[in-house]
């Protein structure tokens, strides 16, 4: 066990709509970034925050948000969502600002039909 | 940005033999390697990991190798057991710091009884 929480595991929704993702980072861990895996593109960084800050910005779409509240939980926001859309997302935690030594949740698997 | 190519895709051995994974890295200013087990159902699993100031790095039955100057790594598995099936992934840093790692698309090793 990583000691990352992410739920749901498992969701499956519709064209157009939107959900969230949430992660729990490791206790004392103060970075969270959002990773994208599917078999085509294989692990996409998305976006990090550190300590509530954003901190780094990879290959996520304006579609997509996400933020880091004080408790230091992250959520991942995806909207109008499409087909291309269904992969698996993780997240993962690390102590400090640089991406060293990440914590990886057990991902939630994103299915839009 | 950076570019991580990461070969073979598949990779079958017998219980004991050696494994050997290999990635080439685009960006020279890269300066942190680190490599990740990916078991089915979980999040990717911190194994290894090396700095561009090291040439070498052993853990046990695991070591990672990084030759600078031809900008490519790899990750070495003696006396492979059937629990090292996984797939694996390398990583790198992009120039930007740690924290946008890029990763490559993954190794599925395979280890036979």
């Amino acid at each position: 066990d990583s000691g990352v929480t992410q739920t749901p595991k498992h969701l499956i929704t519709a064209t157009g709509q939107r959900v969230t993702l949430r992660c729990s980072p490791r206790s004392g861990d103060l970075s969270v970034y959002w990773y994208q895996q599917s078999l085509d593109q294989g692990l996409q960084f998305l976006i990090q925050y550190y300590n509530g800050e954003e901190r780094a910005k990879g290959n996520i779409l304006e579609r997509f948000s996400a933020q880091q509240f004080p408790d230091l939980h992250s959520e991942l926001n995806l909207s109008s969502l499409e087909l291309g859309d269904s992969a698996l997302y993780f997240c993962a935690s690390s102590v400090g600002v640089q991406g060293e030594k990440l914590f990886f949740g057990s991902g939630t698997q994103l299915s839009v039909l | 940005g950076e570019n991580v190519e990461q070969h073979p895709s598949t990779l079958s051995v017998q219980e004991g033999d050696s494994a050997v994974i290999k990635c080439t890295y685009s960006d020279s200013a890269s300066n942190y390697f680190p490599w990740y087990k990916q078991e089915l159902g979980k999040g990717p699993q911190l194994i290894i990991d090396i700095r561009s100031n090291v040439g070498e790095k052993k853990d046990q039955r695991i070591a990672v190798t990084l030759n600078k100057t031809a900008k490519h790594f790899s990750l070495h598995i003696t006396e492979t057991q059937p629990e090292d099936s996984a797939v694996y992934f390398c990583a790198a840093s992009t120039s930007s710091g740690y924290s946008t790692l890029t990763f490559g698309k993954g190794t599925m090793l395979l280890v036979s009884p």
